[in-house]
């Protein structure tokens, strides 16, 4: 069964302080992982889809990394309307569901 | 905007009732996934339906069922509703690419 890990649960941030969450996964053959944001009471926006390790995806300050066992957003010189909270989430071979980590909720504090 | 919208924002109702949930993918998207988002379970699959047909089934109660018309928009259906199922009820939508769109959720509280 596919597992998504996220840590930290909560991260504080002063604004323009770089930092990076964590993302770990287990799946038998990985068909993508994906990064969202969600602010609260809305539905999940779509950041990135990652396919294999070594991959690396860019927008605006963030920036998205794949290995073989994780993956990492880094976020670069925050502002507070980055505040959301972040979530990872796997797809495996032959299954189009998405298994969805906890999520890391994120303050930038200005 | 995600291109895909969810009807209505807010449910209220009591247990023991049924209520119907509405979701219209983006424009061209065969598969529409539904999904559940409770403060102590997170986003949870329940159902997948591609063109018409129900394609892949997740921890989705006998309780819980769908459909997805000829237009594809879907429609998820809660009966005997407890207490329990207050949570958000997302649709989300794909093509070919894998990345699915969500939309902005409904909202559902059983008193």
């Amino acid at each position: 069964e596919d597992q998504v890990t996220q840590s930290p649960e909560a991260l504080r941030l002063q604004e323009g302080e770089s930092s990076s969450l964590n993302c770990s996964y287990t799946v038998s053959g990985l068909r993508g992982l994906f990064w969202y944001r969600q602010d609260p009471g809305k539905g999940p926006e779509f950041l990135f889809t990652l396919y294999s390790a070594g991959e690396e995806k860019e927008k605006e300050r963030l920036k998205a990394t794949l290995t073989k066992k994780e993956s990492f957003l880094h976020i670069t010189a925050p502002k507070p309307e980055d505040s959301a909270t972040y979530l990872c989430a796997v797809s495996s071979d032959g299954n189009e569901k998405l298994t969805f980590g906890t999520g890391t909720r994120l303050t930038i504090i200005p | 905007d995600s291109g895909v919208t969810q009807t209505p924002k807010h449910l209220i109702t009591a247990t023991g009732q049924r209520v119907t949930l509405r979701c219209s993918p983006r424009s061209g998207d065969l598969s529409v996934y539904w999904y559940q988002q409770s403060l102590d379970q997170g986003l949870q699959f329940l159902i997948q339906y591609y063109n018409g047909e129900e394609r892949a089934k997740g921890n989705i109660l006998e309780r819980f069922s769908a459909q997805q018309f000829p237009d594809l928009h879907s429609e998820l259906n809660l009966s005997s509703l407890e207490l329990g199922d207050s949570a958000l009820y997302f649709c989300a939508s794909s093509a070919s690419t894998n990345t699915q769109y969500f939309g902005p959720g409904t909202r559902l509280t059983v008193l």
